[in-house]
C-alpha cells in the first residue's frame, strides 16, 4: 500500500533548540495532519492541513503543506521537556474516504 | 472537545478467549476506526466504519472482528486470542463529512495474550 516516510527513526535535541521533521511520499496527497503521541497514550491531533502550500501554526508548532503535495515538515521551535514523544504524520489520499495513511512516527528525546 | 474512551487501558487475556475491546465516543460522529500499533511498524488499520452496521477490513483484518450496533460505539472482537495478537489497540473517530477527516484517538487498550 501506499507509505509516508518519516525518518530519522529518532531524534535528540537539546533544551531551546529547534527541530524539524519532514515526511514524504511518492503519492500526491490531500490532507496532511500532524500527530503527537505521549508515553502509554494515543496520538492527539497537533495541526491539519488541507491546501498545497498552507503555512498553519499551533503555539511553538508550524505545519506546512508542500507544494507539490506529496509531502509535509513540522517544526516545533524553542523545545521544551514536555515535547519528549512521538510524531505522526498521516494524509488522505485522493479517493480514500475517511481513511488515513500513518508515517511509522519519529521519537523525539529532549535533554534538558 | 471530542472524547473517544476504550473500555480498558490494559487487559490481560490468555490464548484462545474471546475478547471484547469497547469503543465510544461522543461527538456524533460517522466514521470509527480500529488500529493496532506496534513497535516498528507504525499504527495498521484494522477494520473501519462509516456508518452504523457498516464495516469495511483495513490493512489487517485476520484474527478480528467488529460490530457497530449504534453509532457512538464500536466493538472489535478477537474471535480466538493468540499471542501474536498482543499489541497496543487504538479506536478512533471522524466526522466524515466535508473535509473533516481528522481522526480523534482514544488512549488506547495494551492488550496482552498469555
Amino acid at each position: 500500500g501506499q507509505q509516508l516516510n518519516q525518518s530519522p527513526q529518532s531524534m535528540f535535541i537539546q533544551e531551546g533548540e529547534d527541530v524539524s521533521m519532514n515526511c514524504t511520499s511518492s503519492s500526491i496527497f490531500n490532507t496532511w495532519l500532524w500527530y503527537k503521541q505521549d508515553p502509554g497514550e494515543g496520538p492527539v491531533l497537533l495541526i491539519a492541513l488541507y491546501k498545497a502550500g498552507e503555512l498553519t501554526s499551533n503555539g511553538r508548532l508550524t505545519a506546512q503543506f508542500g507544494i507539490t503535495r506529496k509531502d509535509s515538515f513540522l517544526n516545533i521551535s524553542a523545545s521544551i521537556p514536555s515535547d519528549v514523544g512521538i510524531y505522526f504524520c498521516a494524509g488522505r489520499l485522493p479517493g480514500a474516504n475517511s481513511k488515513l495513511t500513518f508515517g511509522k512516527g519519529i521519537t523525539l528525546s529532549v535533554r534538558p | 472537545d471530542v472524547k473517544v474512551t476504550q473500555s480498558s487501558r490494559y487487559l490481560v487475556k490468555r490464548t484462545g478467549e474471546k475478547v471484547f475491546l469497547e469503543c465510544v465516543q461522543d461527538m456524533d460522529h460517522e466514521n470509527m476506526f480500529w488500529y493496532r500499533q506496534d513497535p516498528g511498524l507504525g499504527l495498521r488499520l484494522i477494520y473501519f466504519s462509516y456508518d452504523v452496521k457498516m464495516k469495511e477490513k483495513g490493512d489487517i483484518p485476520e484474527g478480528y472482528s467488529v460490530s457497530r450496533e449504534k453509532k457512538e460505539r464500536f466493538s472489535l472482537i478477537l474471535e480466538s486470542a493468540s499471542t501474536n495478537q498482543t499489541s497496543m489497540y487504538l479506536c478512533a473517530s471522524s466526522p466524515g463529512t466535508g473535509t473533516d477527516y481528522e481522526q480523534y484517538f482514544g488512549p488506547g487498550t495494551r492488550l496482552t495474550v498469555t
